[in-house]
């Protein structure tokens, strides 16, 4: 079955700068990659979402890069603020699949003024 | 857009009991629903995946006369954790798809369970 790795498990960046969180997956047939943010005890929010026929996409200061060959996928956040401060978590999908969404670690982000 | 709630949002119970937490998407039918146990600083495990009117599918290692899902309707899932312990004190996520097709799931706000 799927398999998603992602790093780092913690990150933190000064106001302003740039936060990049990474994941790797296994299963070549996962074809849907959407992104998380999670605040403490509350539900996943789905920032951004990447489809295997798009390289990039990108929505304001969030962008999300894949790369199918390596099968690694990455979330940038640019001009980072205190409120980007949670935990992230990537995931993968087979679309037309099973529609299991296997998720990564997560990254917990913290943002310093 | 679409929304998914679940209940209640915390329970408590004494160990052994059984808790019955509901999924329901309120402005869409819900053709997948899916089951989540997310522990403290831990990611979101699936544990089963509910489909309307058949039996649920359960992840390896999670033991389905434990944990009983009925997807009676495409509006409501339901999660009962039987003969709790304090080892499935967790956080439990419901998703919700609305086709095979589609790649957005939504999520339920989540049960905070605590066991006794």
């Amino acid at each position: 079955g799927e398999n998603v790795e992602q790093h780092p498990s913690t990150l933190s960046v000064q106001e302003g700068d740039s936060a990049v969180i990474k994941c790797t997956y296994s299963d070549s047939a996962s074809n849907y990659f959407p992104w998380y943010k999670q605040e403490l005890g509350k539900r996943p929010q789905l920032i951004i979402d990447i489809r295997s026929n798009v390289g990039e996409k990108k929505d304001q200061r969030i962008a999300v890069t894949l790369n199918k060959t390596a099968k690694h996928f990455s979330l940038h956040i640019t001009e980072t603020q205190p409120e980007d401060s949670a935990v992230y978590f990537c995931a993968a999908v087979v679309i037309g699949g099973a529609q299991k969404l296997v998720f990564g670690q997560g990254t917990r982000l913290t943002i310093n003024p | 857009g679409a929304v998914v709630s679940q209940h209640p949002s915390w329970v408590i119970c004494k160990s052994g009991t059984s808790v019955k937490i509901e999924c329901r998407s309120l402005d869409f039918q819900a053709t997948t629903m899916f089951w989540y146990r997310q522990f403290p600083k831990q990611s979101l495990m699936l544990m089963a995946t509910s489909n309307e009117g058949s039996k649920a599918t359960y992840e390896q290692g999670v033991e389905k006369d434990k944990f009983l899902i009925n997807h009676a309707s495409l509006t409501l899932s339901t999660l009962t954790v039987t003969s709790a312990h304090p080892e499935d004190s967790s956080f439990y996520i419901c998703s919700a798809g609305s086709g095979s097709d589609t790649d957005t799931q939504y999520f339920g706000p989540g049960t905070r369970l605590t066991v006794l």
